[in-house]
């Protein structure tokens, strides 16, 4: 079945790391999105792309770097500067040839500081 | 900034009861409209959407929605609630803009149901 799959489902991250979330799809589609939830605040933008070696900032990007090096692909990081980063990441995807389309979302990755 | 509000954060009914949760968006174009749940354990599904055509949009569960353009409001409504509804409900608006499909969230809407 095809879908989004993102790794690890939890994930703990010390003071001063840099860690990385995974997430791939199989659906075969362009645009890949990484949210931030928050409780009492939704889902909230961090990054986007629609092809491959291209992607564009979102609301809250600041403290975080994206690759897509492969269209299956759009890894995270959240790096040491996000000086708040505990939350529930998810991972997102879309068909861009029509824009008349949902996003498909992966289970999530919960992130805590140590 | 385009924003996405719904008014209730918590809400609270006893099974049969009738469901209503409002959504507003702020954005002057044209924009698709979508209702989400994620309930306990689990990752957010699809509840219904609207492109265009009838206003009035039918999704899974018995849920239903009304798109009024004048009002930029998309409520969520059920005629009677079941135990099994009681989840997180989240209202989007997406746009086309610049050759990138954005998608913005409201805070949710946590729904308890009570037997």
């Amino acid at each position: 079945d095809g879908g989004i799959t993102q790794s690890p489902k939890y994930l703990f991250r010390k003071e001063g790391q840099n860690v990385t979330l995974s997430c791939e799809q199989n659906l075969n589609h362009d645009a890949m999105y990484w949210y931030r939830q928050d409780p009492g605040q939704g889902l909230r933008l961090i990054y986007y792309s629609q092809i491959v070696n291209d992607f564009q900032k979102g609301d809250i990007a600041e403290g975080y770097s994206v690759s897509r090096e492969k269209k299956e692909s759009f890894p995270l990081t959240v790096t040491s500067a996000q000086k708040n980063p505990t939350a529930f990441y998810l991972c997102a995807s879309t068909d861009r040839s029509s824009y008349n389309q949902p996003q498909h979302f992966g289970d999530g990755t919960r992130l805590s500081i140590l | 900034a385009q924003s996405v509000s719904q008014h209730n954060h918590h809400v609270i009914l006893s099974e049969a009861a009738s469901l209503e949760l409002g959504c507003n968006y702020s954005y002057g174009g044209t924009v698709n409209l979508f209702w989400y749940v994620q309930y306990p354990g689990q990752h957010l599904q699809l509840l219904l959407k609207y492109f265009s055509g009838d206003p009035l949009v039918k999704g899974i569960k018995g849920f239903e929605a009304e798109f009024i353009k004048s009002k930029f409001s998309f409520n969520l409504r059920k005629p009677s609630v079941q135990w099994s509804d009681t989840a997180e409900y989240f209202c989007a608006v997406s746009w086309f803009s610049g050759g990138y499909n954005k998608l913005i969230f409201g805070a949710g809407t946590r729904l308890a149901v009570h037997p």
